[in-house]
């Protein structure tokens, strides 16, 4: 079947706490990136990659690091998370059909 | 990119036929439309694109004027399942889609 998992899909963390968020598609799609959603604000963009080895910032990338070392796999890392990090995170791939973007299931973040 | 106007909300009832306007005045050429469709604590899912005229899936019909400054999205004889969010995209496609805050539908009984 093909989709995007993420995992953990819950996390209760504390400030300062490195932590990454793990994503992964088995549809060998080269674009991936990362989405954080909160009320009142939508969904932002966080960080994006055209393919292995290339990322790009998207609207909000402060405080946040990525890497794409496989076609497959785009974790998410926050170095040094803070309480303004409590969001639902969703990352998402999408292939030859550029306008469809496939998303994850969602990891909901708690920082205190 | 293209700035979007949607409604915040719409309500409607089972069985009726919901019309979502969203409204790109400064769309371009190269730009597609797209929407897509989120329930609570889910990842969006893409409905329907189209660039100009009409579309139509299993899903849903999209309408785009030849002036392409708006589009309506169209669902037919809604059901409760049907309340969801609803996201009007527009982009080049291979650009980066920015998601607004779409228009929240409600489907009451």
């Amino acid at each position: 079947e093909a989709q995007v998992t993420q995992n953990p899909r819950y996390l209760i963390t504390v400030t300062g706490k490195k932590l990454t968020v793990t994503c992964s598609q088995n549809m060998n799609h080269e674009y991936m990136s990362w989405y954080r959603q909160d009320p009142g604000l939508g969904l932002r963009q966080i960080y994006y990659s055209m393919n292995v080895e290339v990322t790009d910032k998207g609207d909000v990338p402060e405080g946040y690091k990525v890497s794409r070392k496989e076609k497959r796999n785009f974790p998410l890392i926050l170095e040094s998370p803070s309480p303004n990090q409590t969001s639902l995170y969703f990352c998402a791939s999408r292939g030859d059909r550029a306008y469809e973007q496939y998303f994850g299931p969602g990891t909901r973040l708690t920082v205190t | 990119l293209a700035k979007t106007t949607q409604p915040i909300s719409m309500d409607s009832y089972e069985g009726q036929e919901v019309n979502i306007t969203c409204s790109h005045n400064n769309i371009a050429t190269n730009d597609y439309i797209t929407w897509y469709q989120q329930f609570p604590s889910q990842g969006p899912r893409f409905i329907i694109q189209g660039y100009k005229t009409k579309v139509t899936n299993e899903v849903a019909s999209l309408f785009i004027p030849a002036d392409r400054k708006s589009s309506t999205l169209s669902l037919p004889r809604v059901s409760l399942s049907d309340t969801a969010v609803y996201y009007c995209l527009v982009g080049e496609g291979y650009s980066t889609l920015t998601f607004g805050k779409g228009t929240m539908l409600l489907v009451s009984p």
